[in-house]
């Protein structure tokens, strides 16, 4: 089954303790990325990856960080959470950034830090 | 600044009740509009992709359409089963990032 995967699905943690949480697809796309969901602010981008080990900067990107070292892989760093970190956040893939095609996104990892 | 812009925030429909959701943006240029539809606790789903003026695409009761300034999502003869939040979003041209608006969420009473 074609699929986008996120782990953990929630995550309780304290501010300052470095954290990852992992994505993966199994479709061999070439483009992934990472959103976060607040109330009344909708889905912003974090960091968006075009294919193994070339990334860029969405529009929130402050206190994250991402690495794309396999095609399939697409982990979000947070290396001293803080408070306002805490959301809802969403991987997705897309078969490539040269073509508009349709993202599939995870579940979702719901992350609080207090 | 590239916008997106969704409205109403709510909508309520009785079952049968047809209506519009509009998505208007602000980019210098557009590579692409996309629709998706949100159920509670899921990631978006993908409905439409849009790429120029005057395109539309039809899937069951939803209709896409799309303009040089706003899009708009169709419902024709909805269903409780259609209530969800659609989520409208735009690629500027020159860039490989995704904007999105905040989302309508639509409730459809049987």
């Amino acid at each position: 089954e074609a699929q986008v995967t996120q782990n953990p699905r929630y995550l309780i943690t304290v501010t300052g303790k470095k954290l990852t949480v992992t994505c993966s697809q199994n479709m061999n796309h070439e483009y992934m990325s990472w959103y976060r969901q607040d109330p009344g602010l909708g889905l912003r981008q974090i960091y968006y990856s075009m294919n193994v080990e070339v990334t860029d900067k969405g529009d929130v990107p402050e206190g994250y960080k991402v690495s794309r070292k396999e095609k399939r892989n697409f982990p979000l760093i947070l290396e001293s959470p803080s408070p306002n970190q805490t959301s809802l956040y969403f991987c997705a893939s897309s078969l490539s950034y040269r073509a508009n095609t349709e993202a599939f996104f995870g579940q979702g990892t719901r992350l609080t830090v207090v | 600044e590239d916008q997106v812009t969704q409205s109403p925030e709510a909508l309520r429909l009785q079952e049968g009740e047809s209506s519009s959701l509009n998505c208007s943006y602000t980019v210098s240029g557009l590579r692409g509009l996309f629709w998706y539809r949100q159920d509670p606790g899921k990631g978006p789903e993908f409905l439409f992709t849009l790429y120029s003026a005057g395109e539309e695409k039809e899937k069951e009761r939803l209709k896409a359409t799309l303009t040089k300034k706003e899009s708009f999502l169709h419902i024709t003869a909805p269903k409780p089963e259609d209530s969800a939040t659609y989520l409208c979003a735009v690629q500027p041209s020159g860039t490989y990032k995704y904007i999105f608006g905040t989302g309508t969420r639509l409730k459809v009473l049987a």
